[in-house]
């Protein structure tokens, strides 16, 4: 069974441009979250969608913001790019019916430049 | 805001030897525990849970230990092997607000290294 997948793999930006990150969850997951992780450190909340609808939301600006499709795969969408928002961006799906743990992509290595 | 504190040690055993790692948490609303291993440039894989009813739980290879009173947590890998060097992280999470567990807390991780 095909588990998290995330697209893209890497990417480079410029300050100031707005950023895409793409995530399909394990087949009959209905639950994405979505994590930063900034080199040497665990990840941490930004968003929680089930159901096309935002469950829960981490510390993070109004630059960032994220969407869940029908097909339950889901957008990470991130404004106005600093320097900081350097990181890996991973997605992780669970079927949400609190028995059973969140699985992990391999995430999206963003640098901005 | 409560956290799951890790404070980045690196744990180095020799292949065959017995490895404890260990993590304290401080929200007491916890109630769901989980490890997780996470091996250069992929995404966090799980390894085994815990709910906050149990104090044990084994794995394949694996234990895991839930101390509530002292609210700690530890992961026991038996007769590590160099396939198991990597980051670990403990994460804790509970339905508040309805997020069905969905939102983890992560510690910074212990990095074990195995030697052959």
């Amino acid at each position: 069974d095909a588990g998290v997948t995330q697209s893209p793999t890497h990417l480079i930006k410029t300050r100031g441009q707005q950023v895409t990150l793409r995530c399909s969850p394990i087949s009959g997951h209905k639950s994405v979250s979505w994590y930063q992780q900034v080199l040497g450190q665990g990840p941490q909340f930004i968003f929680q969608y089930y159901e096309k609808e935002e469950r829960g939301r981490g510390n993070f600006p109004d630059r960032f913001s994220a969407r869940q499709f029908p097909n339950y795969s889901s957008e990470l969408n991130v404004n106005a790019l600093l320097l900081g928002d350097s990181a890996l961006y991973l997605c992780a799906s669970s079927s949400a019916g609190g028995d059973s743990p969140l699985h992990f992509g391999n995430g999206t290595r963003l640098t901005v430049t | 805001g409560e956290n799951v504190g890790l404070h980045l040690p690196t744990l180095s055993v020799q292949e065959g030897d017995n490895s404890i790692i260990n993590c304290a948490y401080s929200n007491s609303a916890s109630d769901y525990f989980i490890w997780y291993k996470q091996e250069s440039g992929k995404g966090p894989q799980f390894i085994i849970d815990i709910r906050s009813n149990m104090d044990k739980r084994q794995g394949q290879r694996v234990t895991v230990l839930l101390n509530k009173t002292v609210k700690h947590l530890s992961l026991q890998i038996a007769a590590t092997q160099p396939g198991d060097s990597a980051v670990y992280f403990c994460a804790e999470t509970s339905n508040a607000g309805g997020t069905s567990y969905g939102k983890l807390t992560f510690g910074q991780g212990t990095i074990l290294t195995v030697h052959p």
